[in-house]
């Protein structure tokens, strides 16, 4: 089946330093989603991406869909404690009610 | 209204008992979505309902019994589970219309089941 390659798994920075994940594909898919998760609560959508090359930005976060269509970054800025959580990529063909997930990317935040 | 509402928010049962999860969204969305999500995992997606049918079962034992009673309504009924089904289980919705490319899944704050 599809699988995405999420990196890092884990990310332990200073307040204030930049951070940048990606994930990877074998796959072409047409939509990407990038979501951040806290302890005890559900996903939550940060950008939606649905044009190869596209770049957009939320506030401090950046995303963009490669051209090739098979991957995605995320890039946060000027970090700042709440941003701690979990972050997934996601990835689906256009039309598909199924996601498929990377495995996540774990960020801890020392202030 | 962008939300998706679950109760409850925690469940602790017996492996003998029954019990439902419930989850509402009152954004006009089609799709309706169950995930399972194991700590530090990404979330599993269990069934999907389009228009208030069961479009996609991804091999789900049949003690999880999805039931959709109008398009804004999902529910989850629980019998005989394993202490192994012990998950945060997750509902999520999209607007799922045909023509509309833009379908982001918009997930609930979860059920913590806790299966004794």
């Amino acid at each position: 089946g599809q699988q995405l390659n999420q990196s890092p798994q884990s990310m332990f920075i200073q307040e204030g330093e930049d951070v940048s994940m990606n994930c990877t594909s074998s796959s072409i898919f047409n939509t990407w989603l990038w979501y951040k998760q806290e302890p005890g609560e559900g996903p939550v959508l940060l950008i939606a991406l649905y044009k190869a090359g596209e770049l957009t930005s939320n506030g401090r976060l950046t995303a963009q869909f490669g051209i090739t269509r098979k991957d995605s970054f995320l890039n946060i800025s000027a970090s700042i404690p709440s941003d701690v959580g979990i972050y997934f990529c996601a990835g689906s063909i256009q039309g598909a009610q199924k996601l498929v997930f990377g495995q996540g990317t774990r960020l801890t935040i020392n202030p | 209204d962008t939300e998706v509402t679950q109760t409850p928010k925690h469940l602790v049962m017996g492996m003998t008992n029954k019990k439902s999860l419930k989850c509402e969204q009152h954004m006009g969305h089609r799709a309706m979505y169950w995930y399972k999500q194991k700590a530090k995992k990404p979330p599993e997606l269990m069934f999907v309902y389009s228009y208030e049918k069961l479009s996609i079962n991804e091999s789900v034992p049949s003690r999880f019994s999805p039931e959709c009673p109008n398009s804004s309504l999902l529910n989850l009924h629980l019998h005989a589970l394993q202490p192994e089904d012990s998950a945060l289980y997750l509902c999520a919705s999209s607007q799922d219309r045909p023509g509309v490319l833009y379908n982001e899944q918009f997930f609930g704050p979860g059920t913590r089941l806790t299966v004794l």
